[in-house]
């Protein structure tokens, strides 16, 4: 059974530019959740849907913005990129509805805003 | 809200050694606890998950916690540190109806020396 595949893996840009990244989950799972991780703020919960609909959502801003697909891949986008968007963004495929599922952690993507 | 608390950002222990890693959690409500491994340019992988059918949760790869509500516990333990498990350590804490959002503490990195 294949993982959660995360494209790219990394990716360099500039300030003020935008950024599209991607997440398949594993087959079958429904539901993805989106974290970012940097080394001043830790591991911080972004978004998460299930069935193409966002189910809740972190302390974010509005510059962060999230989809899902019919096929469940979701797409996690950042406009007006700032230097502290420097990140690992992970994403997370869950089997189930429901609260408390276990999760599972693609690789990432690291962005690197110049 | 909730959180959690891991004392201790770098913990060194010796091959064959006792590992304890400590978190703390906070929340109003019984929470679900769990801890997660990440390993360099990887993901993270679920170790164990707490969710209150039983206080001591055994997890992959010899680990197991203990959950302590008089303490507000849930330490990380393995008897015997192998080199294989040199990571960073994860404590998270999510809550029913809270979706399948994770708070996450801010690591633990285990060395471990021969």
């Amino acid at each position: 059974k294949a993982g959660v595949t995360q494209t790219p893996r990394y990716l360099i840009k500039t300030r003020g530019q935008q950024v599209t990244l991607s997440c398949s989950p594993i087959s079958g799972h429904r539901s993805v959740s989106w974290y970012q991780q940097t080394p001043g703020q830790g591991l911080q919960f972004l978004f998460e849907y299930f069935s193409e609909t966002q189910r809740n959502k972190g302390n974010f801003p509005g510059r962060f913005s999230g989809r899902q697909f019919s096929n469940s891949r979701s797409e996690m986008n950042v406009s007006t990129l700032e230097l502290g968007d420097s990140a690992l963004y992970l994403c997370a495929s869950i089997a189930r509805q429901g609260d408390n599922n276990e999760q599972f952690f693609g690789p990432g993507t690291r962005l690197t805003v110049l | 809200a909730q959180s959690v608390t891991q004392l201790g950002s770098h913990v060194s222990v010796s091959e064959g050694a006792l590992v304890l890693l400590r978190c703390n959690y906070s929340s109003s409500v019984p929470p679900y606890l769990f801890w997660y491994v990440q390993y360099p340019n990887q993901g993270l992988q679920l170790l164990l998950k707490y969710t209150s059918a039983a206080t001591l949760v055994k997890g992959i790869n010899g680990f197991e916690a203990e959950f302590k509500k008089s303490e507000t516990s849930f330490h990380l333990t393995k008897p015997s540190a192998h080199m294989s498990d040199a990571a960073e350590y994860f404590c998270a804490v999510s809550k029913t109806g809270g979706g399948n959002k994770l708070t996450f503490g801010t690591g633990t990195q285990l060395k471990v020396e021969l």
